[in-house]
């Protein structure tokens, strides 16, 4: 069975600060990966994806991610936080069939 | 175009009652997916329905949890009889598409069920 680890449940990082999240994935196969945003109190929001091609994938208020498929890997970066950043944000996979396996999640708080 | 709603917002429940979750996929969207988020952990997947079948129920608990997603009106999970453990954030997502397809999941903002 696949999974998703994120390494880093907390992170406080100051405004301006850059942002690396880890991603790994358990999967010998094709997977297509993404990253969500959790802002307190909303829903689940797509930052980023990946399916194919490029494998640096740039997402919506300046994040991007790169799959490195030897490291089994897709850490979402930020070159620079801002206070509105602070969320939860998690690291999903999807290989065959259509259900998404999420890693448990990292809290991100950005100190103005 | 309305997002994927899901009501109630929260739900408390006594032990043994049970608990209705709704959920009315994005306009368009004929493919759903219920995910339960306990505490201090990532989304579980329940289970995968499209209009009228299941496709994937490996996610759900063998015993009290059931799902339909009829021809009209929203996606239904149900849990009978209620236990604390089943306290817990349940989230809807849609699809125009399954299948291996490029579509993104789209997420509800969840159903807070509280079992006292």
């Amino acid at each position: 069975a696949q999974s998703v680890s994120q390494h880093n449940h907390h992170v406080i990082l100051s405004e301006a600060a850059s942002l690396e999240l880890g991603c790994n994935y358990s999967y010998g196969g094709t997977v297509n990966l993404f990253w969500y945003v959790q802002y307190p109190g909303q829903h689940l929001q797509l930052l980023l994806k990946y399916f194919s091609g490029d494998p640096l994938v740039k997402g919506i208020k300046g994040f991007e991610a790169e799959f490195i498929k030897s490291k089994f890997s897709f850490n979402l970066r930020k070159p620079s936080v801002q206070w509105s950043d602070t969320a939860e944000y998690f690291c999903a996979v999807k290989s065959s069939g259509d259900k998404l396996t999420f890693g448990t999640g990292t809290r991100l708080a950005v100190r103005p | 175009n309305a997002g994927v709603m899901q009501n109630p917002r929260h739900l408390v429940r006594r032990r043994g009652q049970e608990a209705r979750l709704r959920c009315s996929p994005m306009k368009g969207h004929s493919h759903v997916y219920w995910y339960r988020q306990l505490p201090e952990e990532g989304l579980k997947f329940m289970v995968y329905l499209q209009k009228e079948n299941i496709i994937d129920e490996s996610g759900m608990p063998k015993e009290r949890f059931s799902a339909e997603f009829p021809k009209e009106g929203p996606s239904i999970l149900r849990i009978q009889q209620v236990v604390r453990g089943d306290s817990a954030a349940y989230f809807c997502a849609s699809s125009p598409q399954g299948g291996n397809s490029y579509n993104e999941q789209f997420f509800g903002p969840g159903t807070r069920l509280t079992v006292l």
